[in-house]
């Protein structure tokens, strides 16, 4: 069935490392990809989105890259900080009328300082 | 600019009780979600509304779960009975065209059945 799902359930960092959070997601016909970044306690965040007709988008600090052949969407972080240290859930954008927005299960990251 | 503002932030209630949740959406957008977020789990969209309509509820127990906008800009959401299962955050999130279509969630709201 249709769905977007993440490879690792957590990942672990030393700060000021890089940080790439992966996704996979089935349904080719996504209008657009977005990453969120949920803190405890708190709503998802929006951080950044891409265009199924892009490969690459880059934010403050964040590149998203999407692989439409394999299907694969990755967040990365540049020079990972505490801050940083969050749930980011993948999710994709199904257009057709309206938009319909589905999340993934979500990767936990954690920052050691 | 203000964000989503959701009441209450933090609720428990017995099984077979009701509750009820309130959603102010940001100013101006006409698309206003809901969505249920288990703990550990991704959000999953319960109710989905367009103005005053609903174009997506497909994922809404229906025989204990409602939601209204009546007026296209504030919204509830009720569950009536609850059951131990429907203890999850329950997240209101709003978007709109003229603004990219990025959804914007509020805080969320708890709800612990016990």
């Amino acid at each position: 069935g249709e769905s977007v799902g993440l490879h690792l359930p957590t990942l672990s960092v030393q700060e000021g490392d890089n940080s790439i959070i992966n996704c996979a997601y089935s349904n080719s016909a996504s209008d657009y990809f977005i990453w969120y970044k949920q803190e405890s306690g708190k709503g998802p965040q929006f951080i950044i989105d891409i265009r199924s007709n892009m490969d690459k988008r880059q934010g403050q600090r964040v590149t998203v890259l999407l692989n439409k052949t394999v299907k694969h969407l990755s967040l990365q972080i540049a020079a990972t900080q505490p801050g940083d240290s969050a749930v980011y859930f993948c999710a994709e954008n199904r257009a057709g009328g309206y938009q319909k927005v589905t999340f993934g299960t979500g990767t936990k990251l954690q920052v050691i300082p | 600019e203000a964000g989503v503002a959701q009441s209450p932030r933090y609720k428990i209630i017995e099984k077979r009780q009701s509750v009820a949740f309130w959603c102010n959406p940001i100013s101006g957008h006409a698309t206003l979600y809901w969505y249920q977020q288990i703990l550990g789990q991704g959000p999953k969209l319960l109710i989905q509304f367009q103005n005053n309509g609903v174009v997506d509820d497909s994922q809404l127990p229906k025989d204990r779960f409602s939601a209204e906008r009546l007026k296209g800009v504030d919204s509830t959401l009720k569950i009536q009975p609850a059951k131990l299962e429907d203890s999850a955050v329950y997240l209101c999130a709003s978007s709109s065209r003229l603004a990219g279509n990025t959804i914007y969630f509020g805080e969320g709201s708890w709800l612990t059945v016990v």
